[in-house]
């Protein structure tokens, strides 16, 4: 059980280019679910928190007008990297999470994102 | 900035040699410490989620230990095989958040 899929896994596209990555929790509804980006030998950074329903919580640093997230169903959230630049090439990965207390946050695979 | 620390970055050991590693995170407004296991090409796995200083869980062959009032956890491999290869990350979570800070990962590398 608590299964995410992520796709795509992988995105190479020209500069100014606009990516939807999306996230979707197969067999339980995922109340919130979060955004992360990972750059070359660092750690897993958190870009954003949404909830289904409402707007997304942006971490600092983190343009909202970028990286657009919308949360419209307990089961799937979307990533838009909008107008993406090679400074945007990363890996980005979902998790998901139920309400549950003291739960894990399950994770999608991932997308490598490259921007030429 | 919450700072969460793994240690050491990367280390091999030999099949069938136990062998453990260190997480530091904050000693205050402490709520959950998060163990995953994240194979390459596969999505992080979910191992421990830990919430009571003293707590020792255990998974198999993989255990781990906390420690809230210094801030720290160790995760144990005993016996290490090569399915065991893979970057083992922790997690911190503060009172009153759903957020996790991650430390930059544990790579383990089991020799056959």
């Amino acid at each position: 059980g608590a299964v995410v899929s992520q796709h795509p896994s992988r995105v190479i596209c020209k500069s100014g280019t606009s990516v939807k990555i999306e996230c979707r929790s197969l067999d339980f509804q995922a109340t919130t679910m979060f955004w992360y980006r990972q750059f070359p030998k660092q750690s897993l950074m958190l870009m954003a928190t949404s909830n289904e329903g409402s707007k997304a919580t942006y971490e600092q640093g983190v343009e909202k007008d970028k990286f657009l997230i919308n949360h419209a169903s307990l089961t799937l959230s979307t990533l838009t990297v909008t107008s993406a630049h090679p400074e945007d090439s990363s890996f980005y990965i979902c998790s998901a999470q139920n309400r549950i207390p003291n739960q894990p946050q399950h994770f999608g695979d991932g997308t490598r994102l490259s921007i030429l | 900035i919450l700072n969460v620390e793994q240690s050491p970055q990367s280390l091999h050991v030999q099949e069938g040699d136990s062998t453990n590693f260190t997480c530091s995170f904050p000693s205050s407004n402490f709520y959950a410490l998060h163990w995953y296991r994240w194979e390459t090409a596969k999505s992080p796995e979910a191992l421990f989620v830990m919430t009571l200083n003293g707590d020792e869980k255990k998974k198999g062959r993989i255990s781990a230990t906390l420690n809230t009032k210094e801030g720290y956890s160790y995760l144990y491999i005993k016996g290490s095989q090569p399915e065991d290869s893979a970057t083992y990350l922790c997690a911190f979570r503060g009172a009153g958040s759903y957020q996790l800070t991650f430390g930059k990962g544990t790579k383990l590398s089991v020799i056959p």
